[in-house]
């Protein structure tokens, strides 16, 4: 079945450092999705992308999906210690359900 | 706008004992709906989702167990807790199954 791996699975950073975290499919996927999930809450979808080389960004985090739709990445810009959590990416798997990755945990460091 | 409810948001239950989550969703109709369980520091794991009422599909055969009575209900059960049932419980809906997922804000169950 599809399989999605995250890298790092965990990752220590001094605030104001930069953080990428890499999502590989081992299946195309029409579209990609990344969610965050802070330390005792649920996840919460961040944003979608769809298109070959597609980058977006959010104030300080950039997103982008390759150019052969099977992996993507997140890159936060100078974190803060808001930033911490754990963030999934997720891509459309057999009919009806989500593959979600297996999530890099970010902890940032005063 | 819509929202997503999960009750309760805590459970202890000694093992061997009945479990029943419910997860409701208000201002969809006709959502995909997803059952997760997330052990402390992991992935999320699908236990099941459903496409309709009454519709269930099941991705870990377990000793638990899904339903949908009603279109914006979903139901999680189980007749016998086993210590691996431990967890945090999410419930998710979706427009479709190629749609972002929006969360409810969990169950966490301990069973002793």
């Amino acid at each position: 079945g599809q399989q999605v791996m995250q890298i790092p699975q965990y990752q220590h950073v001094q605030e104001g450092e930069d953080f990428t975290t890499y999502c590989n499919s081992s299946t195309t996927l029409s579209n990609i999705q990344w969610y965050k999930q802070r330390p005792g809450g649920h996840p919460v979808f961040l944003i979608q992308l769809v298109k070959s080389g597609e980058v977006k960004k959010q104030k300080r985090l950039t997103f982008q999906f390759g150019e052969a739709k099977k992996n993507s990445s997140l890159h936060i810009t100078a974190t803060q210690t808001t930033d911490v959590g754990t963030y999934f990416c997720a891509g459309p798997g057999t009919a009806s359900k989500l593959t979600f990755g297996t999530g890099t945990r970010l902890q940032v460091m005063l | 706008s819509q929202t997503i409810h999960q009750w309760p948001a805590t459970l202890v239950q000694p093992v061997g004992s009945p479990l029943s989550l419910e997860c409701t969703v208000e201002g969809t109709s006709n959502p995909n709906l997803y059952w997760y369980r997330q052990a402390a520091g992991r992935g999320l794991q699908l236990l099941f989702y459903s496409v309709g009422i009454g519709q269930i599909s099941s991705e870990v055969p377990q000793n638990l167990s899904a339903s949908r009575p009603q279109d914006r209900q979903f139901i999680l059960s189980s007749k016998k807790l086993l210590l691996s049932d431990s967890g945090f419980y999410l419930c998710a809906w979706s427009r479709g199954w190629t749609y972002e997922q929006y969360f409810g804000p969990g169950t966490r169950l301990t069973v002793t």
